[in-house]
């Protein structure tokens, strides 16, 4: 089936600081979303593309379909981006098949 | 803007039993989905339904039943519960079929005694 394959797994930042997760796919995606969890265990959109770049804040994804990738850049990381954020891509049908998430950690 | 709601937050069961879980959704959106979080994993598709009274197979059906009893409602079973199965189950919407933002609600979390 559809694969979807995130790193890191685990990323700690110094706050103002700034990194980026990438969510490689095995199949063609017609569209990726980017989630954040946070300690509540509410997921929160954070972008929606079916290509090129998004930017919100200090957040920017890229999602390029033709290599089969996302990417999501956090700028300035502050103490609450702290939490998990996970990729999900829509392949040929109707299913979102997630990544195993990143864990970040904002240190003051 | 609209909002998703889950019954119960909290469910706990004993081995074996039929548990049920509810999701309520009004932005009048097309498909719902249930999904399944293991703690400190990825999420898996259960269920997912395009429309009143659709059902289609995600992942990880084995052992669950769903059932879209209107447009606004999407309902999971457990047909008979495990203690490997304690996890938090998500029920979202997306307003199309295809790829569109899925809008989340806060969770159930099951506890099987």
């Amino acid at each position: 089936g559809d694969q979807v394959e995130q790193s890191p797994s685990a990323l700690s930042l110094h706050e103002g600081t700034g990194s980026a997760l990438r969510c490689n796919f095995t199949t063609t995606m017609r569209a990726v979303q980017w989630f954040q969890q946070n300690s509540r265990g509410s997921l929160i959109n954070l972008f929606y593309l079916a290509s090129g770049t998004k930017e919100n804040g200090r957040l920017k994804s890229t999602f390029n379909s033709k290599e089969s990738y996302s990417t999501l850049h956090i700028r300035d990381a502050q103490l609450e981006d702290s939490g998990t954020y996970f990729c999900a891509a829509a392949g040929g049908n109707n299913k979102l098949t997630f990544g195993q998430g990143t864990v970040l950690s904002v240190i003051p | 803007g609209g909002i998703i709601t889950q019954t119960p937050k909290f469910l706990i069961g004993q081995e074996g039993q039929k548990l049920t879980l509810k999701c309520q959704q009004n932005f009048n959106h097309d498909t719902m989905y249930w999904y399944r979080q293991d703690s400190g994993k990825g999420l898996r598709l259960i269920y997912y339904s395009i429309t009143e009274n659709d059902l289609q197979k995600g992942d990880l059906s084995e052992g669950y039943d769903a059932s879209r009893e209107k447009k606004s409602s999407f309902s999971l079973t457990v047909t008979s519960a495990q203690k490997n199965e304690m996890a938090v189950f998500l029920c979202a919407s997306s307003p199309g079929q295809s790829g569109n933002t899925l809008y989340f609600g806060e969770g159930s979390r099951l506890i099987v005694v």
